[in-house]
Order: C-alpha cells, then structure tokens, then sequence
C-alpha cells in the first residue's frame, strides 16, 4: 500500500529535550515536505527537500532541522524544544510534476510544556 | 509569491443538499495547481480534487467538482449529496512550478452536515 507514515502520533515533551519525528515514504517520490498546522493559519512548509541531501527552508524552519540521507526518509528534529512549536505536524511527499498530489502522513500531535 | 484564501470558516449543509466551498487564489506563476483536501476529526489530510490551470474542463471526482474560473481566480469545491461523514475541515491549496514542491494552504473551512 503506497503511504506515508510518521511516527509518533502523539508526543508530549519538556522544554530544551531534543526531539525526531520520523517520516518514511514507499512511493519513491523526488519530493518531501514537512508542515505544521496551526488553528486560523492552515498548513505552513517548514522544509523541503527535492531529492537525497537536497534540502532547504520553508516558510517556518526557525528551531527545527532535516535531513534526507534516503529518499524515502525525511526526519523532522527539533534539537531544543519551546511551547511555541506545539502543532500539528505533517509529513508529505510528491512526485516532482505540478500536477501529483501530496500525499501526507498521519500527523504527530505534539505539545511541548 | 501565492496565497490562497478561504473566506468561510464554519458552514452547515443539510444532510443530501449540496454544498459549495469558496477558495480564491493569488499567484504569478503562468501556470499552477489546485487542490483540495479533507481532514476529518481523526486529523489525517485526504486528497479529493485537483485542478490544473490549463486544464479546459472543471474536475470531477464523484460526487466533489470544482468550479474553476480563472479570471476570477476562484476554484470553489462543490460537494453534491452531502453525507454526515462529509463533516470535516476542507483545505485549499495551490501549487506552482517552482521546484519545492510546495503547497500554500488556504486557513480551512469547517463544514458539518446536519441530519
């Protein structure tokens, strides 16, 4: 079944405790992005990346990190947490044409306290 | 740079009316992409309905269409024969031919279907 999948799902932490969000693909997809969903404010691009160790910033990256040493993986790192980065976070690939949907992963809900 | 707007933040339809969300956009690129999602209670993004610029002829996926009018800049998503499990958050979104493959999301509207 072709899928994006993140883990975790849910995920309660302390400020300052370095966090990764997973996000693996099977669809061999050029493209993957991650977003964070805030109520008011739809869904913002925090990075992107075009294909393996090709990545770059979104609208949003301030306090967070990537990496993408494969092409089906693409993890989210928050190497020092704040509560301002409580979100919904989503994972998403595409292929490289215009007209190729996303398809996203199941979300992580997480809140830092 | 492009942005997408949704001008109604809650709407209510009644069970088997159809229903028409509003998204206009703005873009400069000469070419674009138009989507629309779900995202029900349980929280994961479903892809409905895509929309090409070129494209001649408005999209239709069973019962969503999309009522495009270029020179109006509006793609709205119509749902025909509304059903209680249409009760959801409705996003649209745009996509241009940059090379980021990024989609600029409109804030959503939140449509709940009454029995």
């Amino acid at each position: 079944e072709a899928q994006v999948t993140q883990n975790p799902r849910y995920l309660i932490t302390v400020t300052g405790k370095k966090l990764t969000v997973t996000c693996s693909q099977n669809m061999n997809h050029e493209y993957m992005s991650w977003y964070r969903q805030d109520p008011g404010l739809g869904l913002r691009q925090i990075y992107y990346s075009m294909n393996v160790e090709v990545t770059d910033k979104g609208d949003v990256p301030e306090g967070y990190k990537v990496s993408r040493k494969e092409k089906r993986n693409f993890p989210l790192i928050l190497e020092s947490p704040s509560p301002n980065q409580t979100s919904l976070y989503f994972c998403a690939s595409s292929f490289r044409e215009m007209n190729t949907e996303a398809f996203f992963g199941q979300g992580t809900r997480l809140t830092v306290v | 740079a492009q942005k997408i707007t949704q001008t109604q933040p809650g709407m209510f339809v009644q069970e088997k009316e159809a229903v028409t969300l509003d998204c206009t956009y703005d873009t400069s690129d000469p070419s674009y992409g138009l989507f629309w999602y779900k995202q029900p209670s349980s929280g994961e993004m479903i892809f409905l309905i895509y929309q090409g610029s070129y494209d001649q002829q408005n999209a239709t996926e069973g019962r969503y269409s999309l009522n495009f009018q270029k020179a109006r800049k509006s793609a709205n998503l119509v749902i025909s024969a509304s059903q209680l499990g249409d009760s959801a958050m409705y996003f649209c979104a745009s996509r241009g031919n940059s090379n980021t493959g990024k989609l600029i999301f409109g804030q959503g509207t939140t449509l709940q279907v009454k029995p």
